[in-house]
């Protein structure tokens, strides 16, 4: 398993503003990952930070708007930049622990980030 | 493309009754499948995953069951509590080298005392 301490839990931010998300995890992980959850919606990959090379942002999401650092395998941040009301969302990193079938995905607890 | 899909949306019971939650999902290739629980406002946490190869998983009052030829998994939890109530969600890892998940919109499970 991994533990993943995930902070801020919540944040309220103006509009043009950035908000940077960090997690630790308690152990060396390859890949981190890093999601959003809309209101009501499922969560959507956005991008995927790997250490000593660039995330591999999904298709809609780009690195300008998401910065990711990954400067060693237990540390990753999320920053949310130039912030607009449709911003708001859950934001969760995540990483795999296990190896082939029995690899599981393990969360942090989540950042609720609200945009005025 | 893999499409998953959770039925009932929304879920409400009272205290003590055996429940089923559905997930299913539309190309049986897959690679593992996961069954996840949300707190409001909160992360996930991981219940219990079920290999391909494999027709179910425990885990105390859980028990999650897994028919990939109908493109199906049922959670199944017992002695339901209000301590249950959350958001479940099942992820569907499909065979092969893509190791994204695909994602349910989850069930919204109420216990009421």
């Amino acid at each position: 398993s991994a533990v993943i301490s995930q902070k801020p839990s919540r944040d309220i931010c103006q509009r043009g503003t950035s908000l940077t998300i960090q997690c630790q995890v308690d152990s060396q992980v390859t890949m981190m990952f890093w999601y959003r959850q809309q209101p009501g919606q499922s969560l959507t990959l956005i991008a995927t930070a790997n250490q000593g090379s660039e995330a591999t942002y999904e298709s809609g999401f780009v690195i300008d708007k998401f910065p990711i650092s990954r400067p060693n395998l237990t540390f990753s941040t999320l920053t949310v930049s130039n912030l607009s009301p449709e911003d708001s969302s859950i934001y969760l990193c995540s990483v795999a622990a296990g190896t082939g079938l029995n690899e599981k995905l393990f969360f942090g607890s989540g950042t609720q980030l609200s945009v005025l | 493309k893999q499409e998953v899909t959770q039925i009932p949306a929304a879920l409400s019971v009272p205290e003590g009754e055996n429940l089923v939650l559905n997930c299913s999902f539309t190309d049986s290739a897959i690679y593992n499948l996961q069954w996840f629980r949300q707190d409001p406002g909160k992360g996930l946490t991981s219940l219990l995953l079920i290999q391909s190869s494999q027709r179910e998983q425990t885990s105390g009052r859980l028990n999650a069951s897994l028919d990939k030829s109908s493109g199906r998994s049922t959670l199944y939890i017992a002695a339901s509590q209000p301590g249950d109530s959350a958001t479940y969600l099942c992820a569907v890892r499909n065979a092969g080298n893509n190791r994204k998940l695909i994602w349910g919109l989850g069930t919204s499970l109420a216990v009421n005392p």
